[in-house]
């Protein structure tokens, strides 16, 4: 089966730009998430969606950040505007509803870098 | 609060050496813990998780609810075991990953 897949795989901006990432989970994957992997740090869940709806924001900083999972299957994570501590790599992740604990699936993730 | 503490950022050793990658955590209740996985240039992924009682790949976990860790252990390391190695938490459906270990297996 094909993985989730992301894009772009790297994005360069300056600080106070804007920024989309895109995802597409597992075919029939219920639970998608977006996580934040800053450099020597271990994966940050921002935000995990069951179907279209939010079942846990509460690590995004909504201020800067939003996240739509539009018909329940592909995903946007926008930053705007970006900031320096930004930096990081987004990725996201999908499990059926079905599955058991801890079943991920990992996209190769985002690398941001804002300068 | 740090949920889960992997104190080693870097550890290596000989091919054929054990190994063994530590896990701490933090919660009161009864955990459920992951070891995740990432070989160079590729994704991350489950390696084997705490309820199964598996091995994988050599592989095994055993959680310790008095010393709250849950360790990794290999008998023999494998060149191909070089990776960084997540162990995660998973608290009412809410993953915490560690910092990460990175195991270099030398020939």
């Amino acid at each position: 089966e094909a993985g989730v897949a992301q894009s772009p795989r790297y994005k360069i901006i300056e600080k106070r730009q804007s920024v989309a990432f895109w995802c597409n989970p597992i075919s029939g994957h219920a639970t998608l998430y977006w996580y934040q992997q800053i450099l020597g740090q271990g994966p940050k869940l921002l935000i995990q969606f069951q179907n279209n709806g939010v079942v846990d924001d509460s690590q995004l900083p909504k201020d800067r950040f939003s996240a739509e999972r539009l018909k329940g299957v592909d995903s946007t994570l926008k930053i705007q505007p970006a900031k320096l501590e930004d930096s990081a790599v987004y990725l996201c992740a999908s499990s059926p509803l079905a599955g058991g604990p801890g079943e991920q699936y990992f996209g190769p993730g985002t690398r941001l870098t804002v300068t | 609060a740090q949920r889960v503490t992997q104190p080693e950022k870097l550890l290596s050793v000989f091919k054929g050496a054990p190994v063994e990658l530590k896990c701490n955590y933090s919660y009161s209740g009864s955990p459920e813990l992951f070891w995740y996985v990432q070989y160079s240039r590729q994704r991350l992924q489950l390696l084997l998780r705490h309820i199964s009682r598996e091995s994988i790949k050599g592989f095994t976990a055993d959680l310790n609810k008095g010393e709250t860790s849950f360790h990794l252990k290999k008998p023999f390391a494998q060149e191909e075991d070089s990776a960084m190695y997540y162990c995660a938490l998973l608290i009412f459906n809410k993953f915490y990953f560690g910092s990460g270990t990175k195991l270099n297996v030398k020939p």
